[in-house]
């Protein structure tokens, strides 16, 4: 139990279809993040949120939209996904983003999402 | 960008030998490391971290030796377990910017 919990871990959906991830920590911390995880690829960081403000946008596709309601919680939209958009998205918190590596990252156990 | 990488994609090792797992990094300016552990169908999970101004840490069974002369970080498992069957990532990052991830490395441990 790391403190950070993902929903649904395992997703499938046709390319046409709207669905969401969310992610809840349970630590206190003011930094929310996703990454993309594909088989043999390092990590890729998507979004940064700082407390509750969208610090980082690593040039991910427009349909991927990510929300961020309060420190505690963070949703990752999805619509009109491709194929190639299947991989393992993993929600991490961290203390602070101000200052990126100033702590570890704690990781949700993902969510598994398939595009037909 | 960044490189993290790692020398091996895949190591083996007898329940009970001790595990090296390496990694190189490309950014002499980075500070701060992170290895982790990701057991299948579960997140990254901390190890053991280190600055740049140390170059050894020690934690419980592992150990992490960072050389800032060839950019070069390893993770040192005593007495490797089934358990520790995993992949194993390294991470860097400079304070204020965002960690680079290498691809990681699976450790298969033989009973």
């Amino acid at each position: 139990e790391t403190g950070v919990t993902q929903t649904p871990r395992h997703l499938v959906m046709g390319m046409t279809n709207k669905k969401s991830l969310k992610c809840e920590q349970h630590l206190g911390h003011n930094a929310m993040y996703w990454y993309k995880q594909s088989a043999k690829k390092p990590l890729e960081l998507m979004f940064v949120y700082n407390f509750k403000e969208q610090t980082e946008n690593n040039s991910v596709p427009s349909r991927f939209s990510p929300e961020c309601p309060n420190s505690s919680h963070l949703f990752l939209h999805l619509h009109t996904l491709q194929p190639e958009d299947s991989a393992l998205y993993l929600c991490a918190s961290s203390r602070t983003g101000a200052g990126l590596g100033t702590g570890e990252l704690f990781f949700g156990e993902g969510s598994r999402l398939t595009v037909l | 960008g960044e490189s993290v990488g790692l020398h091996l994609p895949t190591l083996s090792v007898q329940e009970g030998d001790n595990s090296i797992i390496n990694c190189a990094y490309s950014n002499s300016a980075s500070d701060y490391f992170i290895w982790y552990k990701q057991e299948s169908g579960k997140g990254p999970q901390f190890i053991i971290d280190i600055r740049s101004n140390m170059d050894k840490r020690q934690g419980q069974r592992v150990t992490v030796l960072l050389n800032k002369t060839v950019k070069h970080l390893s993770l040192q498992i005593a007495a490797t377990q089934p358990g520790d069957s995993a992949v194993y990532f390294c991470a860097e990052t400079k304070a204020g910017n965002q960690f680079y991830f290498g691809t990681g490395t699976s450790l298969t441990v033989i009973p």
